[in-house]
């Protein structure tokens, strides 16, 4: 069985800043990672995955996350974010070999302010 | 394609009705989940299903039932509802070969 942690429920940032969304994990087995966004009154869309090879993966909109196995972490960035961006993120853990359902994080609300 | 699409996108029911949540996906998945997302609780897996004719329960099926008769399909039905089960609801399908989940535009339930 897989889990997922989102560290922070809401983040706060100003337009053009950096911004981290952090992701822990759990799993007895290999996995693959996801970050989703979800738009206010939208469903979840993909943003990037990582599956196998480099460890940076890079997404749609200029976010970027980067796996990390000793830490069990996949936290996403963007180095300047936009009005735009303000949205739910979700990560989320598949695993390898005989899992059929991703196993999600609670969100983490991302509010940027101009 | 169109995706996965649901049906209605909103809907208010009454204490004690029945309805099904409407969810078709035209990508040939084999694997079709339905959640339900509700605030600060993320996304809360209800049933899933990994093929027409098998179906599984997940986190919270109390008060849901779910059948998979074609490969398209897997609609959500609501036995009687009940207040807690206002919500959004989400279908998702994945296909063999891929590994992320194709979500569909959600349903918006409200239950007085």
């Amino acid at each position: 069985a897989q889990s997922v942690t989102q560290l922070d429920s809401q983040v706060p940032v100003f337009e053009e800043a950096p911004v981290e969304l952090r992701c822990n994990y759990s799993s007895s087995v290999s996995v693959y990672l996801f970050w989703y966004v979800q738009y206010p009154n939208q469903g979840l869309q993909l943003l990037l995955k990582y599956l196998s090879g480099s460890t940076l993966v890079k997404g749609i909109n200029g976010f970027e996350a980067e796996f990390n196995k000793s830490q069990t972490s996949f936290h996403l960035r963007k180095p300047s974010v936009h009005i735009s961006d303000t949205a739910e993120y979700f990560c989320a853990v598949l695993g390898r070999g005989g899992s059929y359902i991703p196993t999600f994080g609670r969100g983490t609300s991302l509010i940027v302010h101009p | 394609n169109a995706g996965v699409t649901q049906t209605p996108k909103f809907q208010v029911l009454k204490t004690g009705q029945s309805m099904t949540l409407q969810c078709a996906q035209d990508m040939n998945h084999e694997y079709m989940s339905w959640y339900r997302q509700d605030p600060g609780m993320g996304l809360r897996l209800i049933h899933y299903s990994v093929g027409a004719g098998i179906t599984d329960q997940g986190e919270v099926p109390n008060g849901y039932n779910v059948s998979r008769s074609t490969t398209e399909d897997f609609p959500l039905r609501l036995l009687s509802a009940a207040p807690s089960q206002t919500s959004v609801y989400f279908c998702a399908s994945r296909g063999l070969a891929y590994n992320e989940q194709f979500f569909g535009p959600g349903t918006r339930l409200t239950v007085l």
